[in-house]
């Protein structure tokens, strides 16, 4: 069965740098999102991403963050330079379409630390 | 804006026990609800919708629009259930992303 997958599955980095979290969608799926879980926190959305656009953003994806399809497999989302508090488990999900009744199916996530 | 609420952190019950997961939302329009379960080490994923009115693995779950509740419940509880579980709710049609309460970690005891 076809699944999302990401890279890595843990990065760390200090606080400052530029990072880059790698995702590849179920190949026939055209809706991609973010979505974070700061430790002990609630599973947070950042943003869809359909037609090689933003469709939705939330208040945490601050001028900081960016998404980018590179190419016809990878989903990207890119934080400029790192705060602590960025240090969260980073999820990426995928669904055939953007309403009812497409499932979103998640990837395993990355577990990102800023020090 | 739309708010999920899971009061439990933590619900143990005993092998062959009843469960119910609660899960309470705040939506001023219709929502689409849903439950994901997160077993030990695997991806979040979709157990059930409330649109499809579907038992999936013994659980079963009704939108109760009065009471803006969309509680989990299985009648008889085995030890592979035991999982986090997250209520979700998505407020509009297309591309919005869904809006998770905080999740409860269902444990069942041999």
């Amino acid at each position: 069965e076809p699944e999302v997958t990401q890279t890595p599955s843990h990065q760390v980095t200090q606080m400052g740098q530029e990072v880059i979290l790698r995702c590849v969608p179920i190949s026939n799926h055209l809706y991609f999102y973010w979505y974070r879980q700061i430790l002990g926190q609630k599973v947070e959305f950042l943003v869809s991403f359909y037609n090689n656009e933003i469709s939705e953003k939330s208040e945490i994806f601050d001028d900081q963050f960016s998404v980018e399809r590179p190419d016809g497999s990878n989903f990207t989302l890119k934080i400029r330079s790192t705060k602590l508090e960025d240090s969260a488990m980073y999820f990426c999900a995928s669904s055939e379409g953007g309403g009812t009744p497409y499932e979103q199916y998640f990837g395993p996530g990355t577990r990102l630390t800023v020090t | 804006a739309q708010r999920v609420t899971q009061p439990e952190k933590l619900l143990s019950v005993f092998k062959g026990a009843p469960v119910e997961l609660k899960c309470n939302y705040s939506y001023s329009g219709s929502p689409e609800l849903f439950w994901y379960v997160q077993y030990s080490r695997q991806r979040l994923q979709l157990l059930l919708r409330h649109i499809s009115r579907e038992s999936i693995k013994g659980f079963t779950a009704d939108l109760n629009k009065g009471e803006t509740s969309f509680h989990l419940k299985k009648p008889f509880a085995q030890e592979e259930d035991s999982a986090m579980y997250y209520c979700a709710l998505k407020a509009g049609g297309g591309a919005d992303g869904l809006t998770f309460g905080k999740g409860t970690h269902l444990i069942i005891q041999p």
